[in-house]
């Protein structure tokens, strides 16, 4: 079974440019997470999506912004790039709702904003 | 205050030692407790979920969570240089919700 992709694996941008990461969950899974993990911050939450529907947002500004597709995959957008989003990018998956069902993470995208 | 509090280390420990890595946390309305591990340049993988208090077993790694006191734990025994990684605490308050995850701490386990 896939794990969860993402892509690109790297991105460099300058500042003010914006800069889209995609997300492919696990098979079966309707749930997408995103999350950033800043350089000794530890991972903070970004984005939920289930079933097509933004169901909660971090405490992130709105240039940060996503959306789910039909088959679940996911995009993050982040509009007027600033030096400090400069950060590994997470998307993890989930499958569908129970008392409990793990969060399964891919490998990442590092976008360094110049 | 952040809601999750961890020790960012980092910590070196001889093969064969016994580790215990810890978090600290503030909303009471946290239910599930997980330990998750990240090796270099790769995602995080979940090593053990604790639902509620208790305690958890599973090989050589044991969870504790201790709701009154807000702290939960992670004990490694006969720590093995592969276990070199850094491990992060998470919890939510539901199943369903995204997690609130700790810094991480960064573990050496020297052979």
């Amino acid at each position: 079974e896939a794990g969860v992709t993402q892509s690109p694996t790297h991105l460099i941008k300058t500042r003010g440019q914006q800069a889209t990461l995609r997300c492919s969950p696990i098979s079966g899974h309707t749930s997408v997470y995103w999350y950033q993990q800043a350089l000794g911050l530890g991972l903070q939450f970004l984005l939920w999506y289930d079933e097509g529907e933004e169901r909660n947002r971090g405490n992130f500004p709105p240039r940060f912004s996503g959306r789910q597709f039909p088959n679940y995959s996911s995009e993050l957008n982040v509009n007027a790039l600033e030096l400090e989003d400069s950060a590994l990018y997470l998307c993890a998956s989930r499958a569908l709702a129970g008392l409990y069902n793990e969060q399964f993470f891919g490998p990442g995208t590092r976008l360094t904003v110049l | 205050q952040k809601e999750v509090e961890q020790d960012p280390g980092p910590l070196s420990v001889p093969e064969g030692a016994i580790v215990s890595l810890n978090c600290t946390y503030s909303n009471s309305a946290f239910q599930y407790f997980m330990w998750y591990r990240q090796y270099s340049r790769k995602g995080p993988e979940l090593l053990m979920y604790t639902y509620s208090s208790g305690n958890k077993e599973d090989g050589r790694f044991t969870a504790q969570v201790d709701k009154s006191s807000k702290y939960i734990s992670l004990f490694i025994r006969d720590s093995q240089p592969s276990d070199s990684a850094t491990y992060l605490c998470a919890m939510s308050q539901t199943g369903a919700n995204n997690l609130f995850f700790g810094t991480g701490t960064r573990l050496t386990v020297i052979p």
